[in-house]
This record gives C-alpha cells, sequence and structure tokens, in this order.
C-alpha cells in the first residue's frame, strides 16, 4: 500500500501547547499534503509541500518533509480548541500524480 | 463561489438495496475523486475522473459500484445490490489542477449505512 500513516493516532494537549503530527509513506512522492477534518465535516486543504521542499509555514503551521526518511510531520503552535480535529497526510505519486493516498488521520483534541 | 456538494448527506438501506450518491464538484474543475473512509480506518482512493473520462478506477471494490460523470460536470456512484462492508463515509473531491499536483475540494461526505 502507498497510503500515508499517520502517527500518532490520537493526541490530547491542552490549549497553548504545540501539537506535533507524523506521516510516513512508502513510495517516491510528487507532493504531501497536510488536510483537517472537523467532525461530520469534509476535509480541508492546510498546506502542501513539494517534494524538493524541506520545510513550509503557513500561519501557526509548519510542514517538515524529510524524502530520504518518507516522512513528513505538521506542527501546530500554540494550539487552540478549534483545533480539535482530524489531521490527514495525503501524498500525490511521483509516477501518477493525479492519484493521492490518504492515512487514516490523527485526531487531535485540544482541551481548554 | 459553491463548494463541492454531496447529496445526500446520509442514507439507510437495507442489503441487497441499490444507493446512488451524487457529487457536484466545483464549477470548471476538471478533476473529480471519489474516496472511501469505512469504520475510521485510512480514506481510500476509488476512482479519478479527468472530465467525463475515468482516468483511473484501480479503487473500485468490485463490479457493484458504478461511476459515472455525465458531460464532465456532476458524477454519481451507484451501488447495486449494497452489501454490509459497503458501508462507510463516501468523499468527492474536485480539483482544477489538469495536471495533478494542486489541492483537492472536498465535499462534506455521503454517510451510507447498510443495515
Amino acid at each position: 500500500s502507498q497510503q500515508g500513516e499517520e502517527d500518532p493516532q490520537a493526541l490530547s494537549i491542552q490549549e497553548g501547547e504545540n501539537a506535533t503530527m507524523n506521516c510516513s509513506y512508502k513510495t517516491s512522492i510528487n507532493n504531501l499534503q497536510w488536510y483537517r477534518q472537523n467532525s461530520g465535516r469534509g476535509l480541508v486543504h492546510l498546506i502542501l509541500i513539494r517534494s524538493n521542499e524541506r520545510e513550509k509555514h503557513s500561519g501557526r503551521l509548519r510542514v517538515t518533509l524529510d524524502t530520504s526518511k518518507k516522512s513528513s510531520s505538521l506542527l501546530i503552535t500554540a494550539s487552540r480548541a478549534a483545533d480539535t480535529a482530524s489531521y490527514f497526510c495525503a501524498t500525490a505519486s511521483l509516477y501518477n500524480f493525479n492519484k493521492f493516498y490518504f492515512g487514516s488521520g490523527t485526531k487531535l483534541n485540544v482541551k481548554p | 463561489e459553491a463548494g463541492v456538494t454531496q447529496f445526500p448527506s446520509h442514507s439507510v438501506i437495507e442489503k441487497g438495496q441499490t444507493v446512488t450518491l451524487r457529487c457536484d464538484p466545483i464549477s470548471g474543475h476538471d478533476n473529480l475523486y471519489w474516496y472511501r473512509r469505512v469504520m475510521g480506518k485510512e480514506i481510500k482512493f476509488l476512482l479519478h475522473f479527468v472530465k467525463e473520462s475515468k482516468q483511473d478506477e484501480s479503487g473500485m471494490p468490485n463490479n457493484r459500484f458504478l461511476a459515472e460523470r455525465t458531460g464532465g460536470t456532476y458524477s454519481t456512484l451507484k451501488v447495486q445490490p449494497a452489501e454490509l462492508e459497503d458501508s462507510g463515509v463516501y468523499f468527492c473531491a474536485s480539483s482544477q489542477d489538469v495536471f495533478g499536483a494542486g489541492e483537492l475540494f472536498f465535499g462534506e461526505g455521503s454517510r451510507l449505512t447498510v443495515l
């Protein structure tokens, strides 16, 4: 399977703390994306990092990509209760970059 | 601009019945995808349309599933006859980037429960 796998499966932190989620994948990629899903809603795109990039920032989000280890991490700084959601990584294969593989997600709970 | 819309939001059917899910992508998006999430597991790729053509249907579980995209606009996913293991949330997504590698815009999903 080429699916990205997120780790941990669940994470519970206090508001104001940082949250780090990891994603591992198996094959060469064109890009890796992170999505957020609030309960019962659709997935919302957060950030895209290309295979030739190592780090990217967007507001309180920081994404790193290590293609040698086939892994990525998503850091949410100064978390808020509103960040409570499931987070998914999605990889676009280098050989078929129209096909996106998702993992099982990390369920983040930010306690106020 | 309207987002991706899916209908119905929830469907409960008996085993052996037929269900048709509909997805209206964002206007102008040539790429349309169907995904499925079962019991909190990974979000699995089902198929990908470019306009009205099936680009990749390698994720379709079996021939009980039929997807169409009429005139390159909305898409339907029919399950006939439905089995218990077909229960899950079916997501539709669309994107504009014809060369791929762009962000996906998701609908809110259609939850299918097969009893």
